[in-house]
């Protein structure tokens, strides 16, 4: 079956512009989180979700950075008035309920010029 | 606060030779611990995983990782390295009820 699929795989944008990234997990999967790679470090987390339980959103780094998601699909990252700190791969990743693996998708290389 | 420390920041191996990846980690309570890989331009790929049980526990491609609960270890090893093993690992810990924290990862060289 399909696995994670994140798009666009990179974006580039102009600093103060508002971007909005994408994950579509794995059918089924009821758990979704949201990682940042910064380069040269390891996956910060950001925010998870659980079925229709409220979202986890303690690694979230300001207030410009929300995410949504509808159900038990897909799953929004948005960054307001992006920064040059905000250039990273963002990786998303889903797992099924009650299991501690979860499968990641390619990431989304975002450049903030 | 969980932590998890990956020292070496790149490593190079010759192909054949033996590679062991180090990694120490910071938990109050039982870990559960992951080693991930990622390819260039690619996601994650989960390599193998400690719960409870056996300290050995084998993993995909040939990896095995032993967790050393007196030494907050949990070091990835492989006999034998072929070149398609060139690539950034990343040791983990499950933080809480879901979210991993991860070390800084480990690029693996392999030279002919």
């Amino acid at each position: 079956g399909a696995g994670v699929s994140q798009s666009p795989s990179n974006k580039v944008t102009e600093k103060g512009k508002d971007v909005e990234l994408r994950c579509d997990p794995i059918s089924g999967h009821t758990a979704l989180y949201w990682y940042r790679q910064r380069l040269g470090q390891g996956l910060e987390f950001l925010i998870y979700f659980q079925g229709n339980s409220a979202p986890d959103k303690s690694g979230l780094p300001s207030d410009r950075f929300s995410a949504e998601r509808t159900g038990e699909s897909v799953s929004t990252l948005t960054i307001q008035r992006t920064q040059q700190e905000d250039s990273a791969v963002y990786l998303c990743a889903s797992s099924l309920f009650g299991s501690n693996e979860q499968f990641f998708g390619p990431g989304t290389r975002l450049t903030v010029l | 606060a969980q932590s998890v420390t990956q020292p070496d920041i790149h490593i190079t191996v010759s192909e054949g030779a033996s590679l062991e990846l180090r990694c120490n980690y910071s938990y109050g309570a039982t870990p559960y611990l992951f080693w991930y890989v990622q390819s260039p331009g690619q996601g994650l790929q989960l390599l193998l995983k400690y719960f409870s049980g056996d300290t050995l526990v084998q993993g995909i491609k040939g990896f095995e990782a032993e967790f050393k609960r007196s030494q907050s270890s949990f070091n990835l090893r492989k006999p034998s390295v072929h070149w398609s093993d060139a690539a950034e690992y990343f040791c983990a810990v499950l933080a809480g009820y879901s979210t991993l924290t991860f070390g800084k990862g480990t690029m693996l060289l392999v030279s002919p």
